[in-house]
């Protein structure tokens, strides 16, 4: 158990809509990162948050976006569903600096099916 | 741009053999490598994580090495079981943009342990 919970487990969309997906961290973990698994692939790197700001997005577009509060929770927002998108999206959250060599602790993922 | 190959993709083994996977990356400039766990449809488990200044990591039947000049990591399991059979990624933490840092990820080598 790494503390770091995700919801919803599974998720269902239709092309065009939007869609959160919620993630837990632990407390004084103010760092949290968001990846992209499609199916037989590595994770890709989304965006970084930092103390409710991003510090970092990978090659991704725009209508993916992203928030962290400061109760140590943050969401990761998809607009325009495509079916590319269906993948398993897995956020990770760290101690200390963005910058710094902290392990960082995954959640299960979230699933989501676009059709 | 870091890049992070792992081989071989697959592999196929009987129980109780010793194995190594192997896992390369292009940038040097890392803050740590981790090694995860992933079964199917699951989220990541770490096992190791070697900082940039350290050489290895043993936990178990497990031992990870890093040779950060050469660019190269190898996880060493002993004495494979089944229960062993999963997909293993590498990840390394390099820094992004101006303060952040992200995981590279390699694609994984898909591990199965034959009974």
């Amino acid at each position: 158990e790494t503390g770091v919970t995700q919801s919803p487990t599974h998720l269902i969309k239709t092309r065009g809509q939007q869609v959160t997906l919620r993630c837990s961290s632990q407390s004084g973990h103010n760092t949290v990162s968001w990846y992209q698994q499609a199916l037989g692939q590595g994770p890709q790197f989304i965006f970084q948050y930092y103390r409710e700001e991003e510090n970092g997005r990978g090659n991704f577009p725009p209508r993916f976006s992203g928030l962290q509060f400061p109760n140590y929770s943050s969401e990761l927002n998809v607009n325009a569903l495509e079916l590319d998108d269906s993948a398993l999206y897995l956020c990770a959250s760290s101690p200390g600096l963005a910058g710094s060599s902290y392990e960082q602790y995954f959640g299960p993922g979230t699933r989501l099916t676009v059709t | 741009k870091q890049e992070v190959t792992q081989i071989p993709a697959a592999l196929s083994v009987p129980e109780g053999e010793n194995l190594v996977l192997n896992c390369s990356f292009t940038d040097s400039a890392i803050y740590n490598l981790q090694w995860f766990r992933q079964d199917p449809g699951k989220g990541l488990t770490s096992l190791l994580l070697i900082q940039s200044s350290q050489r290895e990591q043993t936990s178990g039947r497990l031992n990870a090495s890093l040779d950060k000049s050469s660019g190269r990591s190898t996880l060493y399991i002993a004495a494979s079981q089944p229960g062993d059979s999963a997909t293993y990624l590498c990840a390394v933490r390099t820094v992004w943009e101006t303060s952040g840092s992200r995981l590279t990820f390699g694609e994984g080598t898909q591990l199965t342990v034959n009974p």
